[in-house]
């Protein structure tokens, strides 16, 4: 049983367009929220990552939304680019990033 | 700095073979992970190691089982492979400075069970 569900499971943006994937845990034990981000044919790399005590990160186009009391996090990108397109994974852990509960995934294509 | 290497890159293997997946790091990581990834199910884990000489089981361990060579070295072993056992395999090594606790990721191994 995925202990983090992860939706949509596929999306199609236009370049320029804001991409938005949603990620909701029930372990309220979990303290460590990372976004990976994986082209085809590669492995899994850190995209961004967030902790519990703040409810939102920016690092460039890439926004992580997170609300506690609801326990979802989500990715928002922005002036999404034919270069964003891969598949997303959200994931979670407690002891800081110690072991990793994924969701399923979601593969973003973005259309020129 | 190589990263994360895992050799082979595909493999295919018949139903009941034996195989050995190897993984290493050149990042001086205490923390090592297998994982695999089929359709559907995201990434899970199958075996971690948080440090040389220490070895756990994660998700998804039946079939499978590892050793941790040294602190460079974590391999993944299938004594008799089945057609479930056809996914993608990634190894993974951990640092827990810098960019808090990320994870890295080798390009993975391409294996199926006919």
């Amino acid at each position: 049983q995925q202990q983090v569900k992860q939706s949509p499971q596929s999306l199609i943006v236009q370049k320029g367009g804001i991409s938005i994937i949603n990620c909701a845990y029930e372990n309220t034990a979990f303290d460590y929220f990372p976004w990976y981000q994986q082209f085809p044919g590669k492995g899994p790399a850190l995209l961004i990552a967030i902790r519990p005590d703040v409810s939102e990160k920016k690092e460039g186009r890439f926004t992580i939304s997170f609300n506690k009391s609801a326990k979802q996090f989500s990715l928002h990108i922005m002036d999404s680019q034919p270069g964003d397109s891969a598949t997303y994974f959200c994931a979670a852990s407690n002891f800081g990033g110690y072991k990793l509960s994924f969701g399923a995934g979601t593969t973003v294509t973005v259309r020129a | 700095n190589a990263g994360v290497t895992q050799t082979p890159k595909f493999q295919v293997l018949k139903t009941g073979q034996s195989m050995t997946l190897q993984c290493a790091q050149d990042m001086n990581h205490n923390s090592m992970y297998w994982y695999r990834q089929d359709p559907g199910m995201g990434l899970r884990l199958i075996y971690y190691s948080a440090s040389e000489g220490t070895t756990d089981k994660g998700e998804v361990p039946n079939g499978y089982n590892v050793s941790r060579l040294n602190k460079r070295e974590f391999s993944l072993r299938l004594e008799s492979a089945a057609p479930s056992q056809t996914s993608v395999y990634f190894c993974a090594s951990r640092r827990t400075s810098g960019r808090a606790n990320e994870q890295f990721f080798g390009p993975g191994t391409r294996l199926t069970v006919l």
